[in-house]
């Protein structure tokens, strides 16, 4: 079974601090992806990356940055935490470029 | 542009009670389309991947089908345990990394 984890279920950071948030997968995947979900905005990619040290913006970056050294491991990186950044983030991986991605347990991040 | 509509946003059923969930799209060049289960607070679940119309997959008391427009979500003979949300989505040939995903069905299934 493919498995994504998450470095932590729930996060609580005060406004302005850098936020890390980690993504292991185990099954040799190439493609990572990190999204956002809100109520009544869905899932929504923030960045993703098909290869080590490689990267691509998703729809809604701004604020956000991320770092994949090892090809198991992308972190999604907060550089400034703003409260409007709350939210329940996700990580996924895929094997291919075409193909269903599966997804890690999730981070609650409440940012105060 | 590429969107995915579920319907209905939510659905009571009785224990027992088969019904289908309905994910209409608008993709170019469909390369896959993707149903996920999602409890509260966890992650997606993924459970089925249709590439063509006329394509159908089962798992347990679910099964896919795929139109051109539309797939479906089949349940049949429902448990209290299959309650979550269902999401729906689509990777279509413009944008290969980007999944489009719908806004979800969520399924209550009552004893």
């Amino acid at each position: 079974d493919v498995k994504v984890t998450q470095s932590s279920r729930y996060l609580v950071k005060r406004t302005g601090e850098k936020v890390f948030l980690e993504c292991v997968q185990d099954m040799d995947h190439e493609n990572m992806f990190w999204y956002r979900q809100d109520p009544g905005l869905g899932l929504r990619l923030i960045y993703f990356s098909y290869d080590v040290k490689m990267k691509e913006k998703g729809d809604i970056p701004e604020g956000y940055s991320v770092s994949r050294e090892k090809k198991e491991r992308f972190s999604l990186i907060l550089e400034s935490a703003s409260t409007n950044q709350t939210s329940m983030y996700l990580c996924a991986s895929s094997r291919s470029v075409i193909g269903e991605q599966y997804f890690g347990p999730g981070t609650r991040l409440t940012v105060t | 542009e590429d969107q995915v509509t579920q319907s209905p946003e939510a659905l009571r059923l009785q224990e027992g009670e088969s019904s289908s969930l309905n994910c209409s799209y608008t993709v170019s060049g469909l390369r896959g389309l993707f149903w996920y289960r999602q409890d509260p607070g966890k992650g997606p679940e993924f459970l089925f991947t249709l590439y063509s119309a006329g394509e159908e997959k089962e798992k347990e008391r679910l099964k896919a089908t795929l139109t051109k427009k539309e797939s479906f979500l089949h349940i049949t003979a429902p448990k209290p345990e299959d309650s979550a949300t269902y999401l729906c989505a689509v990777q279509g040939s413009s944008n290969f990394n980007k999944f489009y995903f719908g806004s979800g069905t969520k399924l209550n299934v009552k004893p």
